[in-house]
């Protein structure tokens, strides 16, 4: 299982883009990288997956170098309801049943001021 | 939008009894999954049901712990006799594909405080 490596916290500003790097050195030619968002005392959210080059959704933007151990959390222009650990994690692609055990680290405590 | 729902939202309960806790899974969705956090700990994984059987489970999931998809629509998870170590934030999560996306959705939780 890859591990991954991230900032404890980061703290922004409101209107600024923020980037998170997240390190996977181990990272195995089957994983994904997936990018979580939790709020206190809610459940995490799932905010994107990639796993190579440059993924773009509605809420952010995902860069994959090409060796893939690391990765780029992008959260263009975040307000005050961005606050929020933000995780990275590697999923192991299946090709069978019996579904994903997603293994959570700490994550990144994400603070946005005004 | 779909959601994952779980009752109750918090329970209190005197260490040794048993409480069990539902989640109603996202109606389409073929792999389900339990996991909870400890306060100001990590998001841990408990347990993934998939096919009418448990896939895969944790060493936290021990023989205290159970589940159960009793109809079409609700997943269970029963711990048989509580701890003080069981107070944690119980999430219920699933998913339609269970190969190689990552994408889990998580219900709000059901926050499980013992005595």
């Amino acid at each position: 299982l890859a591990k991954t490596t991230q900032p404890i916290s980061m703290d922004s500003y409101e209107g600024q883009e923020v980037n998170i790097t997240c390190s996977h050195n181990n990272i195995a030619t089957n994983d994904y990288i997936t990018w979580y968002q939790q709020f206190p005392s809610q459940g995490p959210r799932f905010i994107i997956q990639g796993y190579k080059t440059k993924v773009t959704n509605e809420v952010a933007s995902l860069f994959i170098p090409a060796d893939r151990k690391s990765s780029t959390l992008s959260l263009p222009r975040v307000s005050l309801s961005d606050t929020a650990v933000y995780y990275c994690l590697v999923v192991t692609g299946r090709l069978t049943g019996g579904g994903n055990k997603l293994t959570f680290g700490t994550g990144t405590q994400l603070k946005v001021e005004l | 939008e779909p959601e994952v729902t779980q009752t109750p939202s918090h329970q209190v309960t005197q260490m040794g009894q048993e409480v069990i806790l539902r989640c109603v899974p996202i109606s389409n969705h073929l792999y389900f999954y339990w996991y909870r956090q400890i306060l100001g700990q990590k998001v841990e994984f408990l347990v993934s049901f998939y096919n009418n059987e448990i896939s895969e489970k944790s060493e936290i999931f021990d023989d205290q712990f159970s589940v159960e998809r009793p109809d079409g629509s609700n997943f269970t998870l029963k711990i048989r006799s509580t701890k003080l170590e069981d107070s944690a934030m119980y999430f219920c999560a699933s998913s339609e594909l269970g190969g190689n996306t990552g994408e889990l959705f998580f219900g709000e939780g059901s926050r499980l405080t013992v005595l």
